[in-house]
C-alpha cells in the first residue's frame, strides 16, 4: 500500500521561473494538505483540498501560488516566478476524510525547492 | 494564535538512556497536540497525539507525552532509547478547531550513540 507520493523529490529553479511540485495522495484518500518548512523554520500550513475544491487557504501567500486537486490526477502546488525566499521544503499530507482529532494527515517525504 | 517551540534543535543521547524532547506550546482555543517522526527520506509518521481525555499517551515504538495544560507542555519521553530511535522529531497544535491544519516546531533531531 504505497503512501503519499511527492515529486520531484529535488527541485531546481531560476529566479522567475515557475515551479510545480505534485502530490499523489495515499489510495482512496480523497483530501490533500500541502506545509511549507522554510530554513531553520517548522512546517507551516499552506492550504487544504478536497477533490476539485479548495476548503482553506489561510496559508497561501496571496500572490504567485496556487493550488488545485483536480477530479482526476495529483494535486499541483504552482509556484509562479520563482524567488530566493520560496526555497524550502513543500510536504503535502493525505487523509481519507476530513482531518480531524480522529482522523490522521498521512505525510509525504516532501519536495525541495532550490531557487538560484 | 497557535505556536509550538521544541526546545533544544538536537538532542543526543546513549543507547539505553532516557529520551526526552520537550515542547511547549500557545493556543487559544483547546488544542489538539501531536508528535511525528521523519526519517531521512521519508514522510512524517505519526508518533501520539492528545486530543481529550486521559493526559498521558502512549504512542508507538514505546513513545509516550503528557499533556500538561497547567505548563502548557506536550513533552516526549521513551524510558529506553534505540538506535533506530535516531530521527528528527516533531511536535505540532492544530491551528483550528476543526484539526485540518496543523502547525509544527522546528522539530529535534535525535542521535543515539552506542
Amino acid at each position: 500500500n504505497a503512501g503519499v507520493m511527492q515529486n520531484p523529490r529535488h527541485l531546481v529553479r531560476r529566479r522567475g521561473q515557475e515551479a510545480r511540485l505534485r502530490c499523489s495522495p495515499m489510495k482512496g484518500h480523497s483530501h490533500v494538505y500541502w506545509y511549507r518548512q522554510l530554513p531553520e523554520e517548522g512546517l507551516k500550513f499552506m492550504v487544504y483540498l478536497q477533490k476539485e475544491n479548495i476548503i482553506d487557504e489561510s496559508g497561501m501567500p496571496k500572490e504567485r501560488f496556487s493550488a488545485e486537486f483536480p477530479k482526476e490526477g495529483p494535486s499541483i502546488l504552482r509556484i509562479q516566478q520563482v524567488v530566493r525566499g520560496d526555497s524550502a521544503a513543500y510536504f503535502c499530507a493525505s487523509s481519507p476524510q476530513a482531518a480531524s482529532s480522529y482522523n490522521e494527515q498521512f505525510f509525504g517525504p516532501g519536495t525541495r525547492l532550490t531557487v538560484l | 494564535a497557535q505556536s509550538v517551540t521544541q526546545l533544544g534543535s538536537h538532542v543526543s543521547v546513549s543507547e539505553g538512556a532516557l529520551v526526552l524532547l520537550r515542547c511547549n506550546y500557545s493556543s487559544s482555543v483547546p488544542p489538539y497536540l501531536f508528535w511525528y517522526v521523519q526519517y531521512p527520506n521519508q514522510g512524517l509518521q505519526l508518533l501520539l497525539k492528545y486530543t481529550t481525555g486521559a493526559t498521558l499517551v502512549k504512542g508507538i515504538n514505546g513513545f509516550e507525552a503528557e499533556f500538561k495544560k497547567s505548563e502548557t507542555s506536550f513533552h516526549l519521553t521513551k524510558p529506553s532509547a534505540h538506535m533506530s530511535d535516531a530521527a528528527e522529531y516533531f511536535c505540532a497544535v492544530s491551528a483550528n478547531q476543526a484539526g485540518t491544519a496543523l502547525i509544527f516546531g522546528k522539530g529535534t533531531t535525535l542521535s543515539v550513540s552506542s
